[in-house]
Protein backbone atom coordinates (compact mmCIF):
# COMPACT_ATOMS: atom_id res chain seq x y z
CA UNK A 1 0.00 0.00 0.00
CA UNK A 2 1.53 3.73 -0.07
CA UNK A 3 3.50 4.48 2.17
CA UNK A 4 4.31 8.53 4.15
CA UNK A 5 6.86 9.06 6.02
CA UNK A 6 6.85 12.08 8.08
CA UNK A 7 10.43 13.70 9.89
CA UNK A 8 11.07 14.52 12.50
CA UNK A 9 8.88 12.00 14.69
CA UNK A 10 9.61 13.71 18.07
CA UNK A 11 10.93 17.03 18.25
CA UNK A 12 11.57 19.55 21.63
CA UNK A 13 12.45 23.50 21.44
CA UNK A 14 12.63 26.05 22.98
CA UNK A 15 9.66 28.85 23.02
CA UNK A 16 10.45 31.49 19.56
CA UNK A 17 11.92 29.04 17.40
CA UNK A 18 10.85 27.91 14.42
CA UNK A 19 10.44 23.80 13.77
CA UNK A 20 10.19 22.54 10.33
CA UNK A 21 8.13 19.13 9.65
CA UNK A 22 8.68 17.06 6.41
CA UNK A 23 6.04 14.82 4.95
CA UNK A 24 6.90 12.88 2.46
CA UNK A 25 5.36 10.03 0.05
CA UNK A 26 7.22 7.33 -0.59
CA UNK A 27 6.24 5.21 -3.22
CA UNK A 28 3.43 7.57 -4.71
CA UNK A 29 3.32 10.92 -5.97
CA UNK A 30 0.77 13.34 -3.95
CA UNK A 31 -1.11 15.92 -5.33
CA UNK A 32 -2.79 16.79 -2.47
CA UNK A 33 -1.47 16.69 1.20
CA UNK A 34 -3.31 17.33 4.49
CA UNK A 35 -1.98 18.60 7.84
CA UNK A 36 -3.35 17.82 10.83
CA UNK A 37 -3.64 18.83 14.15
CA UNK A 38 -4.38 16.24 17.52
CA UNK A 39 -4.22 17.71 21.09
CA UNK A 40 -4.44 15.10 23.67
CA UNK A 41 -7.39 12.48 23.91
CA UNK A 42 -8.94 14.21 21.32
CA UNK A 43 -9.32 13.63 17.17
CA UNK A 44 -7.75 15.12 14.77
CA UNK A 45 -8.26 18.83 13.58
CA UNK A 46 -7.80 19.84 9.25
CA UNK A 47 -5.13 22.44 9.34
CA UNK A 48 -4.67 23.20 5.84
CA UNK A 49 -4.61 21.53 2.45
CA UNK A 50 -1.51 21.55 0.39
CA UNK A 51 -1.97 21.12 -3.33
CA UNK A 52 1.74 20.58 -5.60
CA UNK A 53 2.79 23.84 -7.00
CA UNK A 54 -0.26 26.36 -5.06
CA UNK A 55 -0.46 27.70 -2.01
CA UNK A 56 -2.07 25.90 1.26
CA UNK A 57 -5.75 26.74 1.70
CA UNK A 58 -6.02 27.02 5.63
CA UNK A 59 -9.11 25.91 7.92
CA UNK A 60 -10.77 28.88 9.60
CA UNK A 61 -8.79 29.92 12.79
CA UNK A 62 -5.57 28.31 11.44
CA UNK A 63 -2.82 31.43 11.13
CA UNK A 64 -1.34 30.87 7.40
CA UNK A 65 1.27 33.25 8.69
CA UNK A 66 2.41 31.10 11.55
CA UNK A 67 1.89 27.64 10.07
CA UNK A 68 3.62 27.89 6.88
CA UNK A 69 3.43 24.99 4.57
CA UNK A 70 4.76 24.37 1.54
CA UNK A 71 4.10 21.44 -1.60
CA UNK A 72 7.12 22.25 -3.59
CA UNK A 73 7.08 18.52 -5.52
CA UNK A 74 4.81 15.84 -5.62
CA UNK A 75 6.35 13.50 -3.02
CA UNK A 76 6.80 16.51 -0.59
CA UNK A 77 5.08 18.86 1.90
CA UNK A 78 6.78 20.79 4.89
CA UNK A 79 5.13 22.30 7.67
CA UNK A 80 6.92 25.07 9.53
CA UNK A 81 5.78 26.33 13.04
CA UNK A 82 7.12 29.96 12.85
CA UNK A 83 7.42 31.32 16.65
CA UNK A 84 6.71 28.47 18.50
CA UNK A 85 4.88 28.61 22.13
CA UNK A 86 4.18 26.17 24.26
CA UNK A 87 0.38 25.96 23.22
CA UNK A 88 1.75 24.51 19.54
CA UNK A 89 2.50 21.34 21.47
CA UNK A 90 0.85 18.73 19.97
CA UNK A 91 0.99 15.93 17.15
CA UNK A 92 1.19 16.99 13.63
CA UNK A 93 0.14 14.40 11.26
CA UNK A 94 0.49 14.67 7.83
CA UNK A 95 -1.92 12.92 5.20
CA UNK A 96 -1.82 12.17 1.35
CA UNK A 97 -4.11 11.06 -1.45
CA UNK A 98 -2.90 8.77 -3.31
CA UNK A 99 -3.91 9.95 -7.11
CA UNK A 100 -6.24 12.32 -8.25
CA UNK A 101 -9.22 9.50 -8.23
CA UNK A 102 -8.95 8.40 -5.11
CA UNK A 103 -10.67 9.45 -1.68
CA UNK A 104 -8.62 7.21 0.66
CA UNK A 105 -6.26 9.30 2.63
CA UNK A 106 -2.77 7.65 3.91
CA UNK A 107 -1.14 8.85 6.88
CA UNK A 108 2.12 9.79 8.17
CA UNK A 109 2.97 8.01 11.64
CA UNK A 110 2.93 12.14 12.69
CA UNK A 111 5.08 14.56 14.61
CA UNK A 112 5.29 14.94 17.90
CA UNK A 113 6.29 18.56 19.28
CA UNK A 114 7.52 19.78 22.54
CA UNK A 115 7.70 23.52 22.67
CA UNK A 116 9.08 24.34 26.25
CA UNK B 1 -19.75 22.81 7.05
CA UNK B 2 -20.00 19.23 7.69
CA UNK B 3 -20.75 18.15 11.49
CA UNK B 4 -19.76 14.65 12.81
CA UNK B 5 -21.05 12.92 15.58
CA UNK B 6 -19.75 9.90 17.27
CA UNK B 7 -20.85 7.81 20.41
CA UNK B 8 -20.25 6.86 22.55
CA UNK B 9 -16.46 8.38 23.17
CA UNK B 10 -15.61 5.27 25.61
CA UNK B 11 -16.86 1.25 25.55
CA UNK B 12 -15.62 -1.31 27.49
CA UNK B 13 -15.89 -4.63 26.44
CA UNK B 14 -15.77 -8.11 27.22
CA UNK B 15 -13.05 -10.71 25.42
CA UNK B 16 -15.04 -12.32 22.34
CA UNK B 17 -18.08 -9.70 22.92
CA UNK B 18 -19.12 -7.02 19.83
CA UNK B 19 -18.27 -3.28 19.80
CA UNK B 20 -20.37 -1.42 17.99
CA UNK B 21 -19.87 2.10 17.43
CA UNK B 22 -22.27 4.74 15.63
CA UNK B 23 -21.06 7.74 13.83
CA UNK B 24 -24.07 10.64 12.39
CA UNK B 25 -23.09 13.42 9.82
CA UNK B 26 -24.76 16.55 8.77
CA UNK B 27 -23.82 17.16 5.24
CA UNK B 28 -26.23 14.95 2.84
CA UNK B 29 -23.60 15.20 0.34
CA UNK B 30 -20.81 13.48 2.04
CA UNK B 31 -20.07 10.16 -0.06
CA UNK B 32 -17.13 8.15 1.55
CA UNK B 33 -17.39 7.23 5.24
CA UNK B 34 -14.01 5.59 6.26
CA UNK B 35 -13.31 4.44 9.93
CA UNK B 36 -9.72 4.55 11.04
CA UNK B 37 -8.03 2.50 14.29
CA UNK B 38 -5.35 5.41 16.25
CA UNK B 39 -2.79 3.38 18.72
CA UNK B 40 -1.45 5.38 21.61
CA UNK B 41 1.21 7.74 20.00
CA UNK B 42 0.55 6.34 16.46
CA UNK B 43 -0.92 7.09 13.08
CA UNK B 44 -4.27 6.53 12.03
CA UNK B 45 -5.13 3.42 10.09
CA UNK B 46 -7.47 2.83 7.38
CA UNK B 47 -9.60 -0.45 8.76
CA UNK B 48 -12.90 -0.02 6.57
CA UNK B 49 -14.79 2.37 4.46
CA UNK B 50 -17.79 2.33 2.76
CA UNK B 51 -18.81 4.72 -0.43
CA UNK B 52 -22.49 5.97 -0.44
CA UNK B 53 -23.78 3.65 -3.20
CA UNK B 54 -23.72 0.55 -0.47
CA UNK B 55 -25.50 0.07 2.41
CA UNK B 56 -23.43 -2.57 4.00
CA UNK B 57 -19.56 -3.96 3.57
CA UNK B 58 -17.92 -6.34 6.01
CA UNK B 59 -14.56 -7.52 6.08
CA UNK B 60 -13.86 -11.10 8.54
CA UNK B 61 -14.60 -9.21 12.30
CA UNK B 62 -15.33 -5.37 11.17
CA UNK B 63 -18.29 -4.44 9.55
CA UNK B 64 -19.73 -1.17 8.55
CA UNK B 65 -23.43 -0.08 7.89
CA UNK B 66 -24.40 3.18 6.30
CA UNK B 67 -27.69 4.51 6.04
CA UNK B 68 -28.08 7.78 4.02
CA UNK B 69 -31.38 8.71 4.82
CA UNK B 70 -31.13 8.84 8.09
CA UNK B 71 -27.31 9.70 7.53
CA UNK B 72 -25.99 7.38 9.98
CA UNK B 73 -23.77 4.78 9.58
CA UNK B 74 -21.54 2.09 12.21
CA UNK B 75 -18.82 0.32 13.28
CA UNK B 76 -19.81 -3.23 14.40
CA UNK B 77 -16.61 -5.75 15.64
CA UNK B 78 -17.34 -8.88 16.36
CA UNK B 79 -15.44 -11.42 18.16
CA UNK B 80 -13.42 -8.67 20.35
CA UNK B 81 -9.60 -9.29 21.14
CA UNK B 82 -7.06 -7.43 23.68
CA UNK B 83 -5.22 -5.88 20.42
CA UNK B 84 -8.77 -4.58 19.48
CA UNK B 85 -8.49 -1.57 22.00
CA UNK B 86 -7.43 1.81 20.81
CA UNK B 87 -9.19 4.77 19.29
CA UNK B 88 -11.15 4.96 16.82
CA UNK B 89 -12.34 7.73 14.06
CA UNK B 90 -14.97 7.77 11.85
CA UNK B 91 -14.38 9.99 9.04
CA UNK B 92 -16.80 11.37 6.37
CA UNK B 93 -15.53 13.20 3.30
CA UNK B 94 -17.29 16.80 2.22
CA UNK B 95 -16.88 18.82 -0.69
CA UNK B 96 -14.87 21.95 0.99
CA UNK B 97 -15.23 23.96 -1.80
CA UNK B 98 -12.80 25.51 -4.61
CA UNK B 99 -12.58 21.78 -6.30
CA UNK B 100 -11.63 20.37 -2.78
CA UNK B 101 -12.52 17.52 -0.54
CA UNK B 102 -12.07 16.82 3.30
CA UNK B 103 -11.97 14.44 5.73
CA UNK B 104 -14.27 15.92 8.90
CA UNK B 105 -13.40 13.37 11.64
CA UNK B 106 -15.60 12.85 14.83
CA UNK B 107 -14.44 12.91 18.11
CA UNK B 108 -12.96 9.21 18.67
CA UNK B 109 -14.24 6.14 21.04
CA UNK B 110 -11.77 4.33 22.94
CA UNK B 111 -12.05 0.93 23.02
CA UNK B 112 -11.34 -1.60 25.42
CA UNK B 113 -11.13 -5.27 25.61
CA UNK B 114 -11.28 -6.77 28.69
CA UNK B 115 -9.62 -10.26 28.62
Amino acid sequence: GAVVSQHPSRVICKSGTSVKIECRSLDFQATTMFWYRQFPKQSLMLMATSNEGSKATYEQGVEKDKFLINHASLTLSTLTVTSAHPEDSSFYICSALAGVDTDTQYFGPGTRLTVL
Amino acid sequence: GENVEQHPSTLSVQEGDSAVIKCTYSDSASNYFPWYKQELGKRPQLIIDIRSNVGEKKDQRIAVTLNKTAKHFSLHITETQPEDSAVYFCATLSYSGAGSYQLTFGKGTKLSVIP
